[in-house]
């Protein structure tokens, strides 16, 4: 069975800092995987996806097949970047509906 | 962009009601739509694959007489709690996605309490 595990569920940094968000999958098969993010008070939206191979607000996201990783990064931590991470794997075989890890909160310090 | 709306926000009902959740899509079509749920402190769990016109196709573990999903029209899909317990009291998240669009776009989510 497919699983995303994310083992942070707090992660707290401080402005400027780097910021890593682990992300690890199960998944028999070619992966695809993405990034979520919610914000305080608003609906959950797709920050990155590894196809892309897109940098969007700072962030960027490799996909490791050897580790079955796919880690969030950040080189300097912003305050807006504060919110709830969700890494999740999609799901093949015709229902492409989604498999979300637990989330991880990330807080940036001022 | 795409945006996605559900209806009620939020709802309380008795237990053994039924009670109808909304999704709709505003300016977009969605031949596929998802619903999740949430529990408190937990991640979002998938619980059926909603297509336009034809029978959702349901995760295992969910019942399918429990949970009815009807997607109608391109821009609207409906999740009913029949004979709701306290165990269902939960978040329910749905998301859509546009023909030949990976991207799913999330709803903001309807928390259900049964008391």
């Amino acid at each position: 069975a497919q699983r995303v595990t994310q083992p942070e569920k707090l992660l707290s940094v401080f402005k400027g800092a780097p910021v890593e968000l682990k992300c690890n999958y199960s998944y028999s098969g070619s992966p695809e995987l993405f990034w979520y993010v919610q914000y305080s008070r608003q609906r959950l939206q797709l920050l990155l996806r590894h196809i892309s191979r897109e940098s969007i607000k700072g962030f960027t996201a490799d996909l490791n097949k050897g580790e079955t990783s796919f880690h969030l990064k950040k080189p300097f931590a912003q305050e807006e970047d504060s919110a709830m991470y969700y890494c999740a794997l999609r799901n093949r075989g015709g229902a492409d509906g989604l498999t979300f890890g637990k989330g991880t909160h990330l807080i940036i310090q001022p | 962009g795409a945006v996605v709306s559900q209806h009620p926000s939020w709802v309380i009902c008795k237990s053994g009601t039924s009670v109808k959740i909304e999704c709709r899509s505003l300016d977009f079509q969605a031949t596929t739509m998802f619903w999740y749920r949430q529990f408190p402190k937990q991640s979002l769990m998938l619980m059926a694959t909603s297509n336009e016109g034809s029978k959702a196709t349901y995760e295992q573990g969910v019942e399918k007489d429990k949970f009815l999903i009807n997607h109608a029209s391109l821009t609207l899909s409906t999740l009913t709690v029949t004979s709701a317990h306290p165990e269902d009291s939960s978040f329910y998240i749905c998301s859509a996605r546009q023909p030949g669009v990976e991207t799913q776009y999330f709803g903001p989510g309807t928390r259900l309490l049964v008391l």
